[in-house]
């Protein structure tokens, strides 16, 4: 069965530009969560949707946003970008909230130069 | 406000000895812990989750336990590889509805052939 799946793996973008990160779960799984992993630090959380309902934004400005399909892909837009938005853009699926293990795929490096 | 630390932050041993890595957290009130390798640049890799009502959990010569009283948590690694070198990082989920994981900001391990 396929993992979790990111696109791109790498991008490369200059300030003020907007990017698109796409992450489609592994199959049967309805939760979504993205993550921002500057580097040496631990993963931070931005969003995580569930049944294509947001049930939880982190600590981050408006211009990031995210949105769920009827099929539980999802994508993940960062408007306005500035040179602290390079990370490792990671994208985690989960079966159901009583176990809730997350499944990370092998997530997208964004650098803005 | 949940914070997770991990200490060491790097920790260098030779083949074969075995090694404990620490995980704490200030807010007891926590659903799940989930254990984590990340290989350089990689997505993340589920160890062990415990849930809550657990004292422990165990997958070959891996074994985590939890003391959710004094908002601790190891991973015990027996007998280690040079193959388990990467950053091993540990995750909270507060619960309450929210799936988003808090993570520390792990720990760097290199075992030495």
């Amino acid at each position: 069965d396929a993992g979790v799946t990111q696109s791109p793996t790498h991008l490369i973008k200059t300030r003020g530009q907007h990017v698109t990160l796409r992450c489609s779960p592994i199959s049967g799984h309805k939760s979504v969560s993205w993550y921002q992993q500057v580097l040496g630090q631990g993963p931070q959380f931005i969003f995580q949707y569930y049944e294509k309902e947001e049930r939880g934004r982190g600590n981050f400005p408006d211009r990031f946003s995210a949105r769920q399909f009827p099929n539980y892909s999802s994508e993940l837009n960062v408007n306005a970008l500035l040179l602290g938005d390079s990370a490792l853009y990671l994208c985690a699926s989960s079966l159901d909230s009583f176990r809730n293990i997350q499944y990370f795929g092998a997530g997208t490096r964004l650098s803005v130069l | 406000k949940q914070e997770v630390t991990q200490i060491p932050a790097a920790l260098s041993v030779p083949e074969g000895e075995n090694l404990v890595l620490n995980c704490s957290f200030t807010d007891s009130a926590i659903y799940n812990l989930q254990w984590f390798r990340q290989d350089p640049g990689k997505g993340l890799t589920s160890l062990l989750l415990i849930q809550s009502s657990q004292r422990e959990q165990t997958s070959g010569r891996l074994n985590a336990s939890l003391d959710k009283s004094s908002g601790r948590s190891t991973l015990y690694i027996a007998a280690s590889q040079p193959g388990d070198s990467a950053t091993y990082l540990c995750a909270v989920s507060p619960g309450g509805g929210s799936y988003k994981l808090i993570f520390g900001s792990g720990t760097r391990l290199l075992v030495r052939p």
